[in-house]
Parts: C-alpha cells; sequence; structure tokens
C-alpha cells in the first residue's frame, strides 16, 4: 500500500529552527510537496521537490532522497503565524497526490 | 494573482438532501480535483477530472457523488443524499501538469455540515 509518515505533533520556540520530517513509500514517485494549512482553512503551497537536495526559499527549506524516501521540511527564525499544520504530499506514478496526515507545528514565545 | 474560488463557503443540510458543491478552478488549468477533509483528520481524495470525463476516483467516491463541469468554467460536485458523515471541508484544486511544479492550487473549500 501506499503510505505517508510524519509526526503528528511537534512544539518549538519563536526564533528558533525546527525541522519536520516525511518519510514515504508510493508506487512511483513524481514529487513530494509540503504544504502549510491553517486551522479551517485550505492548504497552501509551501515547496515542491522532485530531485534529490536542498530548496531553499526564504524562512523555508526542503529536503529530498528519494533513495531513502524520505523529505525534510526546515522552519528559520520561527515566527507565531507559522503555527499551523504541514502536510507533506507525493504524487505517484498516476500523478495522484497521497497525503500524510499532517505535523501540528505549536510555536512557543 | 488567479485562484480557484468555491461556493458556498458554508452549508448546512439535513440528513438525505442533495448538495451541490461549485468551484471555478483557474482558468487555463487541465486538471480539478475534490478533496475533502473531516475535521481534525487528513486531506483525502475524492475525484479528479480531466478532459470532460473522470480520470480516477478514490472509494471514498460511491455512487452518491457525481462531478460536472457543466460549462467552460465551473466545476461542481454533488452528493445525492448526503449522510452524517459527510459533513467534511470540500476542498477544490486545479493545476496545470504544464508547469514544472505541478502545484496544485486549492479553493478556500465549502464547509459541509449534516444534521
Amino acid at each position: 500500500g501506499q503510505n505517508i509518515d510524519q509526526p503528528t505533533e511537534m512544539t518549538a520556540t519563536e526564533g528558533a529552527i525546527v525541522q519536520i520530517n516525511c518519510t514515504y513509500q508510493t508506487s512511483g514517485f513524481n514529487g513530494l510537496f509540503w504544504y502549510q494549512q491553517h486551522a479551517g482553512e485550505a492548504p497552501t503551497f509551501l515547496s515542491y521537490n522532485v530531485l534529490d537536495g536542498l530548496e531553499e526559499k526564504g524562512r523555508f527549506s526542503s529536503f529530498l532522497s528519494r533513495s531513502k524516501g524520505y523529505s525534510y521540511l526546515l522552519l528559520k527564525e520561527l515566527q507565531m503565524k507559522d503555527s499551523a499544520s504541514y502536510l507533506c504530499a507525493v504524487t505517484d506514478s498516476n500523478y495522484q497526490l497521497i497525503w500524510g496526515a499532517g505535523t501540528k507545528l505549536i510555536i512557543k514565545p | 494573482e488567479p485562484e480557484v474560488t468555491q461556493t458556498p463557503s458554508h452549508q448546512v443540510t439535513q440528513m438525505g438532501q442533495e448538495v451541490i458543491l461549485r468551484c471555478v478552478p483557474i482558468s487555463n488549468h487541465l486538471y480539478f480535483y475534490w478533496y475533502r477533509q473531516i475535521l481534525g483528520q487528513k486531506v483525502e481524495f475524492l475525484v479528479s477530472f480531466y478532459n470532460n470525463e473522470i480520470s480516477e476516483k478514490s472509494e471514498i467516491f460511491d455512487d452518491q457523488f457525481s462531478v460536472e463541469r457543466p460549462d467552460g468554467s465551473n466545476f461542481t460536485l454533488k452528493i445525492r443524499s448526503t449522510k452524517l458523515e459527510d459533513s467534511a471541508m470540500y476542498f477544490c484544486a486545479s493545476r496545470d501538469l504544464g508547469r514544472d511544479t505541478g502545484e496544485l492550487f486549492f479553493g478556500e473549500g465549502s464547509r459541509l455540515t449534516v444534521l
């Protein structure tokens, strides 16, 4: 079966750095997405990785290792507004998005 | 910036009633999707639509569900006879696989409450 695993919840301090991990087992791979979702709102796009390595975009970076079926999202200089759920999703060989359950990130002052 | 729009933002209905949720995808996008998210749970794929027909559907998308693209802009999800467990946020999304990222653009969602 297809499976995406990420921690259920993480807590971090304002101004710090946090890394959210995601491991996946899917039938084929055509890219991995990270989305941010605030409670009651739609997911919003953060990053897309299809090749191995690190993609940096401002305070957020995303890393992919296809051989390990592993990705992480790195958030730097955390702000209170970063409190949200972070969803890892993988596009399989049929270009269907397989979603993880999301990691709820709690930022404390 | 182009966006996906959904209506209504919130609908309350009685069990057994029919509901139609509407979406206007981004105009030059080719693939359209419906997802749902039950409160506190993960995003679940319902159906994908391409070239005026369903391309994939999940086990959730049973005979109670249907999708239509009645004109060149709207994309609708119909639930024929709602059940209590249909209460969820329903998200429409679209994307243009011609783009490098294949990014999925979501609408703001339609919250369905079945009483």
